[in-house]
């Protein structure tokens, strides 16, 4: 079974760029896509993107200027790095492993990490 | 982006209760629809996929249905451990959006 867990600093000041590393352990890097997704505290679910293993991504629009994220496949990590943040990026930010259903011809994120909260201020 | 919206976003059962949960999309499509559970200061766990399809390992009074617009997670009889709050997500198109959540408390 894949195990995800983010790491990475607790606190970020604003304009800086925030920083988190997802370990991943029990699953092969290159057989999944990876997506972040965030939650601020008391709001919905966001979905930040998603990456694979060759490069591959997809962001969203909302975010698109300020993110990158990345695979180091000799480390099993995954990246995310979100740049000039301001408080309104504070939230829990998780790492999930992206299935695709051949059946139905969709994605589903089938395994989460914990969890990594980030607070912007300075 | 399509809009995910669930009703109720909160609501009060007791043990033994059916439960339905309703998520509504701004924009139709098939069944790109999932759901997760998330229970306080834990990631969110995936309960049904493809709107309708129960995950590995997830008890059978999880069921879900749906299609276009409108799609429904029940509980058939709500156990102690279901107390959570639930998120239906689309993947149907980008960006994929989550609902707001409904949040299943204790009568």
């Amino acid at each position: 079974q894949v195990q995800l867990e983010e790491s990475g600093p607790g606190l970020v000041k604003p304009s800086e760029t925030l920083s988190l590393t997802c370990s991943v352990s029990g699953g092969s890097i290159s057989s999944y896509y990876w997506s972040w997704i965030r939650q601020a505290p008391g709001k919905a679910l966001e979905w930040i993107g998603f990456v694979y293993y060759s490069g591959g991504h997809n962001y969203n629009p909302s975010l698109k200027s300020r993110v990158t994220m990345s695979v180091d496949t000799s480390k099993n990590q995954v990246s995310l790095k979100l740049s000039s943040v301001t408080a309104a990026d504070t939230a829990v930010y998780y790492c999930a492993s992206q299935s695709w259903s051949r059946s139905y011809r969709m994605y589903y994120f089938d395994y989460w990490g914990q969890g990594s909260l980030v607070t912007v201020s300075s | 982006d399509i809009q995910m919206t669930q009703s109720p976003s909160s609501l009060s059962a007791s043990v033994g209760d059916r439960v339905t949960i309703s998520c509504r999309a701004s924009q139709s499509f098939s069944i790109n629809l999932n759901w997760y559970q998330q229970k306080p200061g834990k990631a969110p766990e995936l309960l049904i996929y493809a709107a309708s399809s129960l995950q590995s390992g997830v008890p059978l009074r999880f069921s879900g249905s749906g299609s276009g617009t409108e799609f429904t997670l029940t509980i058939s009889s709500l156990q102690p451990e279901d107390f959570a709050t639930y998120f239906c997500q689309q993947t149907y198109s980008y960006p994929w959006t989550f609902g707001q959540g409904t949040k299943v408390e204790i009568k």
